[in-house]
């Protein structure tokens, strides 16, 4: 099963940064979004599709629908600028799956 | 707080051997499923294993099958991955992962323990 996402994407600061990540049929599944900084271990900020971590600001909200699951940064700040990776489990191989990543930069 | 330290990184040539070990505290270690997940320098993560709390169902990524071996020692509190025939693409920084369950998300991360493989 194969996860793919936009290798980067900028916002300015204060606006709204969309992250896809594509999937056959990953409506049908649930999604995890986990945050890494550099030098750093990766965080989770969304999971289940849609549900926030208790620390992870509202600001980080989380879709998905059809073959594409989406996580949203609103009013981005600067300290959101990170890799961004999606993440589910293949029923069908019984394996994890991430995708490969998507970097935030904030102009 | 709840607590991963990775730990047995280093350097090794490649077809050699290395066993890394995951020590954890703060929760109660026997309840959760654990994970094995890797960074290539530069590059995005890479789920590698998962063990369940009894270590009666054990997954791998198709790129470690047959070489690498995951297990836990749960009166020890710990989680190990033996890592043999290691190859120059294995380099990478290994994560110690926990899981509700088989499937669900990584909801706390060990800070990482780097392997490199190089003559």
């Amino acid at each position: 099963y194969v996860l793919t996402q936009p290798p980067s994407v900028s916002v300015a600061p204060g606006q709204t940064a969309r992250i896809t990540c594509g999937g056959n049929n990953i409506g049908s599944k649930s999604v995890h979004w986990y945050q890494q900084k550099p030098g750093q271990a990766p965080v989770l900020v969304v999971y289940d599709d849609a549900v926030r971590p208790s620390g992870i600001p509202e600001r980080f909200s989380g879709s998905n629908s059809g073959n594409t699951a989406t996580l949203t940064v609103s009013r981005v700040e600067a300290g959101d600028e990170a890799d961004y990776f999606c993440q589910l489990w293949d029923s069908g191989s019984d394996q994890g799956v991430f995708g490969g990543g998507t970097k935030l930069t904030v102009l | 707080e709840v607590q991963l330290v990775e730990s047995g990184g280093g350097r090794v040539k490649p077809g050699g051997s290395l066993r890394l070990s995951c020590a954890v505290s703060g929760f109660t270690f026997s309840s959760y499923d654990m994970n094995w997940v890797r960074q290539a320098p530069g590059k995005g993560l890479e789920w590698v294993s998962t063990i369940s709390t009894r270590s009666n169902y054990i997954y791998y990524a198709d790129s470690v099958k047959g070489r690498f071996t995951i297990s836990r020692d749960n009166a020890k509190n710990s989680l190990h991955l033996q890592m043999n025939s290691l190859r120059a693409e294995d380099t990478a920084v290994y994560y110690c992962a926990r899981a509700v369950v088989v499937g669900a998300r990584f909801d706390y991360w060990g800070q990482g323990a780097l392997v490199t493989v190089s003559s």
